[in-house]
């Protein structure tokens, strides 16, 4: 079955423990990239990568690394999490742009107290 | 102000109504414009994707690009209890158009 898995769908931790939350696609897909959806804001990007070993930032980097060594998998870091940072997660993966089909994993609910 | 304005209701319609879903936006570049459904818990699905200025059909859904007005609206013709849902615009530039910017969400009771 095609799909984007992330790891774990719940967290809470406290302030400056660094954690990752994992991201997989089994579909091949070039192009994948990490929101944050909060409350009357919506769904704003992270990151995202174009392919293995290229990654950009999107709106609201500050707090968060990535990585992408292998293309299935796209890593979200948070190196000293603080409160601001809880968030629903979301990784999403297309096949090579934007415009493809994205597909979304089912979340990850972080809270940092 | 943000770059992508959507009302975020709760927004309630019978059975078979004609829903209009909008969004309006502020940056000029913006050149692909896309709805995405979320039901309760779960990611986000594209539902429609729309290159530039005009009008997308698909079943019973329909969207509307209007660039002039910066103005973009999504159709749902014969709603159904199964479209209750967060109802997501999303658009990017030309220039780099890995960028998505989303609206905040719409959302949508049908009710029978």
């Amino acid at each position: 079955e095609a799909q984007v898995t992330q790891n774990p769908r719940y967290l809470i931790t406290v302030t400056g423990k660094k954690l990752t939350v994992t991201c997989s696609q089994n579909m091949n897909h070039e192009y994948m990239s990490w929101y944050r959806q909060d409350p009357g804001l919506g769904l704003r990007q992270i990151y995202y990568s174009m392919n293995v070993e290229v990654t950009d930032k999107g709106d609201v980097p500050e707090g968060y690394k990535v990585s992408r060594k292998e293309k299935r998998n796209f890593p979200l870091i948070l190196e000293s999490p603080s409160p601001n940072q809880t968030s629903l997660y979301f990784c999403a993966s297309s096949l090579r742009r934007l415009g493809d089909t994205q597909y979304f994993g089912p979340g990850t609910r972080l809270t940092v107290l | 102000q943000k770059e992508v304005e959507q009302d975020p209701g709760p927004l309630s319609v019978p059975e078979g109504a004609i829903v209009s879903l909008n969004c309006t936006y502020s940056n000029s570049a913006f050149q692909y414009f896309m709805w995405y459904r979320q039901y309760s818990r779960k990611g986000p699905e594209l539902l429609m994707y729309t290159y530039s200025s005009g009008n997308k059909e698909d079943g019973r859904f329909t969207a509307q690009v209007d660039k002039s007005s910066k103005y973009i609206s999504l159709f749902i013709r014969d709603s159904q209890p199964s479209d209750s849902a967060t109802y997501l615009c999303a658009m990017s530039p030309s220039g780099g158009y890995n960028k998505l910017i989303f609206g905040a969400g719409t959302r949508l009771a049908v009710h029978p």
